[in-house]
């Protein structure tokens, strides 16, 4: 089984819609992150939580949200999807100190 | 926002060639680490680097952690079909919470069999 799991996989959905995309972990990481990645622009972080109390903007978060409903649990939200937030979405957890970050599968969302 | 320096973009080689690329920064690093992606999946953690000048391998794998603590090396010898991917460095400072990774936009290889 997989340590990330994010759901779902893919989701195309109409401009306007809420879309909330889910990450559950099994590592026990205190720190978790969400990523999206588009062609030429590599990785870019959106939001980032070090514990369940803690919330942090990425360099990306204008038009997302997200919320930290347990130490295993990640959501990212798109209050009202357009079509410029078509890309790839990475959940990513790591530990304390400098450990490495371990990455989910990604959602492919498309907004039409 | 901030990104590495990494290099060469692309690269497309014959089965049995080794390979080299890197990251090079303007800012200072403690830790570089290097991820594989293949298609359909997130990165993959290859190898970590905690130390300036430290050597680190994988299999046919090597990394480096520059002296400078500015640039990292990736080396795959032997290069197989099964290496092809995107291979992305990313480098983090550990300057009190900020743990934030910065990340190279990423280095596409080719594999002829």
């Amino acid at each position: 089984d997989a340590d990330v799991t994010q759901t779902p996989r893919n989701r195309i959905t109409k401009t306007g819609k809420r879309i909330m995309l889910e990450c559950s972990q099994t590592k026990g990481h205190d720190r978790m992150y969400w990523y999206r990645q588009d062609p030429g622009l590599g990785l870019r972080l959106i939001y980032y939580s070090f514990d369940v109390k803690d919330i942090n903007k990425g360099e990306i978060s204008d038009g997302y949200s997200v919320s930290r409903q347990a130490q295993a649990k990640f959501s990212l939200s798109l209050e009202s999807a357009i079509p410029n937030q078509t890309a790839l979405y990475f959940c990513a957890t790591s530990g304390v100190n400098n450990q490495p970050q371990h990455f989910g599968d990604g959602t492919r969302l498309s907004i039409l | 926002g901030q990104q590495l320096n990494q290099s060469p973009q692309s690269m497309f080689i014959q089965e049995g060639e080794d390979v080299s690329m890197n990251c090079t920064s303007s800012s200072i690093f403690n830790t570089w680490l290097w991820y594989k992606q293949e298609p359909g999946e997130g990165p993959v953690l290859l190898i970590a680097l905690y130390k300036a000048g430290e050597l680190t391998s994988n299999g046919r794998l090597t990394a480096q952690f520059g002296i400078t603590r500015k640039d990292s090396f990736l080396n795959i010898s032997a290069s197989i079909p099964s290496d092809v991917g995107i291979y992305f460095c990313a480098g983090q400072r550990n300057a009190g919470n900020n743990r934030k990774l910065i990340w190279g936009l990423g280095t596409s290889l080719g594999v002829n069999p």
